[in-house]
């Protein structure tokens, strides 16, 4: 059975740095792009960021660009989010799914359960 | 960046009734179109990828259609465990981006 689990949410004060994880089991990742995509509360889904297959391409929204960082670690089938200088509009739920099949752009087919993350002093 | 736009935002209907939700590329996806339901406090869960395909373990009652600009999802036979939020998401280009949800509700 597929599963994402994702950690690391909490809350942190605006300008400070918190690091998401996304760990897989069921599924290799060394196989799929992994993306973030987030949810402010009462609001609709935002994507984050994607990174492929073998870590050699990323891409991020505008709005956190330069602040976030997607990685991976195919050796822990694990996904990270590193988000510095956060801010109170980055409050949300982040959710981590998996997408392309190496190169060939897929739909998001499978997602976690999600990590709230509160920016707020 | 590609604009999506669903339509309705909001939606009212009976058990039993058929409906339509609609979205709209701002520019030819193709049939890079999925689209997700999501409950209260619950993760998206994808239902519909390329346009019309079912994703493993979706009722027939979900139907996709559409390509390049325009899409529909069609939900047939609301029952209770139905009424959701719906949104459609276009991956064709980066950044991938969702439309801004239709709240299904029970009318």
């Amino acid at each position: 059975q597929v599963q994402l689990v994702e950690s690391g949410g909490g809350v942190v004060q605006p300008g400070r740095s918190l690091r998401l994880s996304c760990a897989a089991s069921g599924i290799s990742l060394s196989d799929y792009g992994m993306h973030w995509v987030r949810q402010a509360p009462g609001k609709g889904l935002e994507w984050v960021a994607v990174i492929w297959y073998d870590g050699s391409k990323k891409f991020y929204a505008d709005s956190v660009k330069g602040r976030f960082t997607i990685s991976r670690d195919n050796s822990k089938n694990t996904l990270y989010l590193q988000m510095n200088s956060l801010r109170a509009e980055d409050t949300a739920v982040y959710y981590c799914a998996r997408g392309e099949y190496y190169e060939t752009r897929q739909d998001l087919d499978y997602w976690g359960q999600g990590t709230l993350v509160t920016v707020s002093s | 960046d590609i604009q999506m736009t669903q339509s309705p935002s909001s939606l009212s209907a009976s058990v039993g009734d058929r409906v339509t939700i609609t979205c709209r590329a701002s520019q030819d996806i193709s049939n890079s179109l999925a689209w997700f339901q999501q409950k209260p406090g619950k993760a998206p869960k994808s239902l519909i990828y390329a346009a019309s395909s079912f994703q493993s373990g979706v009722p027939s009652k979900f139907s996709g259609s559409g390509s390049g600009t325009d899409f529909t999802l069609t939900i047939s036979s609301l029952q209770p465990e139905d009424f959701a939020t719906y949104y459609c998401q276009q991956y064709n280009s980066y950044p991938y981006t969702f439309g801004q949800g239709t709240k299904l509700e029970i009318k």
